[in-house]
């Protein structure tokens, strides 16, 4: 069965360095979401993509966050300076496209920044 | 803006009963869908099932059913049969069509622990 796949899984970091996550979506699916999850809430979208578009990101700390899908396909996250409060779950998901379509989710990266 | 609120933090049950989750939502959309994730420990969110504000029939997937009560807002997760591998976090979501983005709203969710 198809996933989503992330990496890393863990990532420990102290504040002001510079982070990055990765992400490939499910083959064919044209729609990617970065959520982040803090620790006891449901996750919330920092950015998603149609393709290579920025689709929204609204909620996307511009300031010290990027995100790009090149070519449509798989994505980075970075964080640059990472601070305390970055300390998240970063969930990547995928739908086949845009519309009515059930969102996909690959199994996190748990970041911890000291 | 919209909004979902799940009331309950923690739920404990037997194994094989059944257990309710409970969900509202908050919507001005006129078509919108509803949405209940898994989250066990290992972090990843897993897909259970999906209703369509406009299907007429409650959805249902195996052991998992929605029921949805329009009027009232709801989509509660009824889980029947309650198996030890069903501890785990429980999330509701919500899409619309605001703004163009096709985003989650997540609840705050639910934390099961299925007793043996």
């Amino acid at each position: 069965e198809a996933e989503v796949a992330q990496s890393p899984r863990y990532k420990i970091t102290e504040k002001s360095q510079a982070v990055a996550f990765w992400c490939d979506p499910i083959s064919g699916h044209a729609t990617l979401y970065w959520y982040r999850q803090i620790l006891g809430q449901g996750p919330e979208l920092l950015v998603q993509f149609q393709d290579e578009s920025v689709v929204d990101d609204s909620q996307l700390p511009k300031d010290r966050f990027s995100a790009e899908r090149l070519k449509g396909v798989d994505s980075t996250l970075k964080i640059q300076p990472a601070e305390l409060g970055d300390s998240a779950m970063y969930l990547c998901a995928s739908s086949l496209r845009w519309g009515w379509e059930t969102q996909y989710f690959g199994p996190g990266t748990r970041l911890l920044v000291l | 803006a919209q909004k979902i609120t799940q009331t309950q933090p923690g739920m404990f049950v037997q194994e094989k009963e059944a257990v309710t989750l409970d969900c509202t939502y908050d919507t001005s959309d006129p078509s919108y869908g509803l949405f209940w994730y898994k989250q066990p420990s290992s972090g990843e969110m897993i897909f259970l099932i999906y209703q369509g504000s406009y299907d007429q029939q409650n959805a249902t997937e195996g052991r998992y059913s929605l029921n949805f009560q329009k009027a009232r807002k709801s989509a509660n997760l009824v889980i029947s049969a309650s198996q030890l591998g069903d501890s785990a976090m429980y999330f509701c979501a919500m899409r619309g069509t605001q703004g163009g983005s096709e985003k989650l709203v997540f609840g705050k969710g639910t934390k099961l622990t299925v007793n043996p």
